[in-house]
């Protein structure tokens, strides 16, 4: 079945460092790829999406492109802040559109 | 005016007892799902609706009932509480059938089974 793989946390990074969450999927058919993002104590919010190969979603700073050759959606912001300090979740909605499978989460912290 | 909004926020029970919790959105959107994430995070659908019309019913102890009065409103109601139904339930919901738009999720229900 489909299934997506994101690398374990927590990773720890210093203000304004480089952030990069590897995020790799297995599934049939051309799914939708989507970045979330969980705050302390609150549901999850859509960060980014991509509907076919080769797009590239992007929002606040953080970008993922849809590697279809790869089978990656790996999530990038050039200079992280405290206040990205959160969980990530990256997911993929299959072709039939009804469901979507989250990976494990990726905790990230953010020192000042 | 919250977009998905669920109630209670935290619930605490005894083992045995009957409860339920409530979603509402107010986005016009057909689909809605309920999600259980662990305390390690992890997120499993349980169950979705397009329209009032079960589509997804993972495998999920039929303790666990959901109840779709309108398109706007999907409840959960669960029977006989046991401790391994405590985690945290979102609901979200959808425009449509596909999740291509991605998910507009309600801000939780920690249940707590005691």
């Amino acid at each position: 079945g489909d299934s997506v793989t994101q690398m374990e946390g927590p990773v720890t990074l210093s203000e304004e460092a480089f952030l990069t969450i590897n995020c790799t999927y297995t599934a049939t058919g051309y799914p939708s790829l989507f970045w979330y993002v969980q705050y302390p104590g609150e549901g999850l919010q859509l960060l980014l999406k991509a509907t076919k190969a080769d797009d590239k979603g992007s929002n606040k700073g953080f970008e993922a492109t849809y590697r279809k050759e790869t089978t990656s959606f790996h999530l990038e912001k050039g200079s992280v802040q405290v206040s990205d300090s959160a969980v990530y979740f990256c997911a993929l909605t299959d072709t039939g559109g009804f469901k979507t499978i989250f990976g494990a989460g990726t905790r990230l912290f953010v020192k000042a | 005016d919250t977009a998905v909004s669920q109630t209670p926020k935290y619930l605490v029970t005894q083992m045995g007892n009957d409860k339920s919790i409530k979603c509402e959105q107010n986005l016009g959107h057909d689909t809605m799902y309920w999600y259980k994430q662990d305390s390690k995070k992890f997120l499993k659908i349980m169950f979705s609706y397009n329209n009032k019309e079960l589509i997804i019913n993972e495998t999920v102890p039929n303790r666990f009932s959901p109840k779709s009065p309108d398109k706007a409103h999907l409840n959960l109601h669960i029977n006989s509480l046991e401790l391994g139904d405590s985690a945290v339930y979102f609901c979200a919901s959808s425009p449509r059938g596909t999740g291509d738009y991605g998910y507009t999720f309600g801000s939780g229900t920690r249940l707590t089974v005691v």
